[in-house]
């Protein structure tokens, strides 16, 4: 079966040090793969996503993640966080397609800290 | 661990009929609940946020008539398709947010498909 794992429940990290957040996915086929935050009050935003080509993928607000086939791995990077990176990570996989719905799964998120 | 139960998992209806997919949160209360949509090789979008025991708020662009949200308990949010339309096949997924605490969990999604 499809699944994400996010290993790290909580991660602190002072403003200002570099960041990376990990998720391993277990997956048949070739996936596509989503990180997604969450502030405190809003909805999911998309960060960035994975579908074919270069497998380091530039997202906004200057994170990036590498999809690396051999690891299972597409973990999630920023060179150096805000106070207003502090939110709730989610890594994501379509589990599958086709019909005009794709399913997707997620896995259950890592919660960022930003010490001062 | 906290469980968030979407129902049903895969659906199919002829146009013109209603559907009702509901999301649970199995073992703890969620003051708050959020419905997605996703589309093909797409991001998730936002529809609407639903607040127990008051009037959901749709993001822009969604018809509220179109995609009636219900949040009546703790533990129960529904989205009802009326009216469906093959444009309206989709996959529909649920977060709910824990009361309290704030950590957001997942459904496992619907899949609808409408003929």
């Amino acid at each position: 079966a499809q699944s994400v794992t996010q290993p790290d429940i909580h991660i602190t990290v002072s403003e200002g040090a570099s960041l990376e957040l990990r998720c391993n996915y277990s997956y048949g086929a070739t996936p596509y793969l989503f990180w997604y935050v969450q502030s405190p009050g809003q909805g999911l935003q998309l960060l960035l996503k994975y579908f074919s080509g270069d497998t380091l993928v530039q997202g906004i607000k200057g994170f990036e993640a590498e999809f690396k086939r051999s690891q299972s791995s597409f973990n999630l990077r920023k060179p150096s966080v805000h106070w207003s990176d502090a939110a709730e990570y989610f890594c994501a996989v379509v589990t599958y397609s086709g019909g005009g719905a794709d399913g997707l799964t997620f896995g259950k998120g890592t919660h960022l800290i930003i010490q001062p | 661990g906290a469980v968030v139960s979407q129902h049903p998992s895969w659906v199919i209806c002829k146009s013109g009929t209603s559907v009702k997919i509901e999301c649970r949160s199995l073992d703890f209360q969620a003051t708050t609940m959020f419905w997605y949509r996703q589309f093909p090789k797409q991001s998730l979008m936002l529809m609407a946020t639903s607040n127990e025991g008051s009037k959901a708020t749709y993001e822009q662009g969604v018809e509220k008539d179109k995609f009636l949200i219900n949040h009546a308990s703790l533990t129960l949010s529904t989205l009802t398709v009326t009216s469906a339309h093959p444009e309206d096949s989709s996959f529909y997924i649920c977060s709910a947010r824990r009361t309290g605490t704030g950590e957001l969990f997942f459904g496992e999604g619907s899949r609808l498909t409408v003929l």
